[in-house]
């Protein structure tokens, strides 16, 4: 097993520019979720997945999107990129709650810098 | 709303001594506690977990405490090595809420020779 994989590792893009992190994961897991994580902060969510065609917001929404076709996959788009989108950003997964508890398994994540 | 903090973000121990991670939450509905171990470079990596039904669980020279009348988590590292340095987070979880997990800010552990 893979775990959580991410693509790319590192990232610069210019502000107003877009572009797509990439999420997989290969142990079936329900639950995937997308987080951000900035010096000195805790990481935060900003989007997450129950199953595949159902997506909602976390806690950090604005400025990006996400859809879910597969259970492997969690893509997350970033519309037009701006300064305070630079950050570390994390993908995570596991079983959803209704099958007990079950820590989220994080990939390696993806170093954003927006200039 | 609810938050999950740490007492202290830098903790140095000497090599072998007993480290203790503390942290607090404020939201007396989560079920579900997690600690995570960071190192440079690299995502969070799966430590420990307790359920609010519990006060304490053992791993391999780790303990977690949960004390739920003052809503405290601890991370008690036995015998710290230098390949424990690194950023520990908690995380907790509404009751309900999926994996909706609410992180602290982290606490840095450097372990000196």
């Amino acid at each position: 097993n893979a775990g959580v994989t991410q693509t790319p590792k590192f990232q610069v893009l210019k502000t107003g520019q877009s572009m797509t992190l990439q999420c997989a994961q290969d142990m079936n897991h329900e639950y995937m979720s997308w987080y951000r994580q900035d010096p000195g902060m805790g990481l935060r969510l900003i989007h997450y997945s129950v199953g595949a065609g159902i997506t909602d917001q976390g806690e950090v929404p604005n400025g990006y999107n996400v859809s879910r076709s597969t259970t492997e996959d969690f893509p997350l788009r970033l519309l037009s990129a701006a300064p305070s989108q630079t950050s570390v950003y994390f993908c995570a997964s596991s079983y959803p709650r209704g099958r007990g508890y079950s820590p989220l398994h994080f990939g390696n994540g993806t170093r954003l810098t927006v200039t | 709303g609810e938050s999950v903090g740490l007492h202290l973000p830098t903790l140095s121990v000497q090599e072998g001594d007993n480290s203790i991670i503390n942290c607090a939450y404020s939201n007396s509905a989560s079920d579900y506690f997690i600690w995570y171990k960071q190192e440079s470079g690299k995502g969070p990596q799966f430590i420990i977990d307790i359920r609010s039904n519990m006060d304490k669980r053992q791993g391999q020279r780790v303990t977690v405490l949960l004390n739920k009348t003052v809503k405290h988590l601890s991370l008690q590292i036995a015998a710290t090595q230098p390949g424990d340095s690194a950023v520990y987070f908690c995380a907790d979880r509404l009751s309900g809420g999926y994996n909706k997990l609410i992180f602290g800010a982290g606490t840095r552990l450097a372990v000196h020779p």
